[in-house]
């Protein structure tokens, strides 16, 4: 089945270090790909997306992600964390072949310590 | 500005009531789309509709049900048939299958 795995339910890292939050999908064919945030008791917020482009997306906030197609992954990454970006990451994938549904990784919780 | 609204922000629900969420957007997509959120899980697909008059059952619709009557309104009732309803729920629309964009949700409390 296809899936979406995001390594590690919660990660805790100082403010001003670097920030990498892991996901992994489930497929041959290279789907399309998203980063969304969530702050507590809000909806989600589309950090990034990709879409075929380029590999190395840049999205909002100073994050970015990398599209690896040889890994089945597509880490997000921010240089150096700051304390307003505690919050809840979501991965999700969208296959080509499925044209509306989403599929969510079960999140990724940031700790950001001062 | 354009967005997309949910409506109450919190719900209670007694047993064996039927409550209804609103979802209403002013972006002119023509794709809305109901997900639940629980602690420590991934969003999950309920309900999800293409165009006015159409909808779709997702992963988890038992207990639910919807209505696309207007492109812009999407509501979504929680029955009493579903037993666990609570959860943070989520509506989202996009421009056919692009990019989906979300609401601020709504919390389902069980009294």
């Amino acid at each position: 089945a296809q899936s979406v795995t995001q390594l590690g339910s919660h990660v805790s890292v100082s403010e001003g270090a670097l920030v990498l939050l892991r996901c992994n999908y489930s497929s041959s064919v290279p789907p399309y790909l998203f980063w969304y945030v969530q702050y507590p008791n809000q909806g989600l917020q589309l950090l990034l997306k990709y879409t075929s482009a380029a590999t190395l997306v840049k999205g909002i906030n100073g994050f970015e992600a990398e599209f690896k197609k040889s890994e089945t992954s597509f880490h997000l990454t921010k240089p150096s964390a700051h304390m307003s970006d505690a919050a809840e990451y979501f991965c999700a994938v969208k296959w080509r072949d499925s044209s509306y549904k989403l599929i969510f990784g079960s999140g990724t919780r940031l700790l950001v310590r001062p | 500005d354009g967005g997309i609204t949910q409506s109450p922000k919190y719900l209670f629900r007694k047993e064996g009531q039927n409550v209804t969420l609103s979802c209403e957007q002013n972006l002119n997509h023509d794709a809305m789309y109901w997900y639940r959120q629980d602690p420590g899980q991934g969003l999950r697909l309920i309900y999800y509709s293409q165009i006015v008059n159409d909808f779709q059952k997702g992963d988890i619709a038992e207990g639910y049900s919807v209505s696309r009557e207007k492109k812009e309104s999407f509501p979504l009732t929680v029955t009493s048939a579903q037993k666990n309803p609570t959860a943070f729920y989520l509506c989202a629309s996009s421009v056919g299958g692009e990019t989906q964009y979300f609401g601020p949700g709504t919390r389902l409390l069980v009294l």
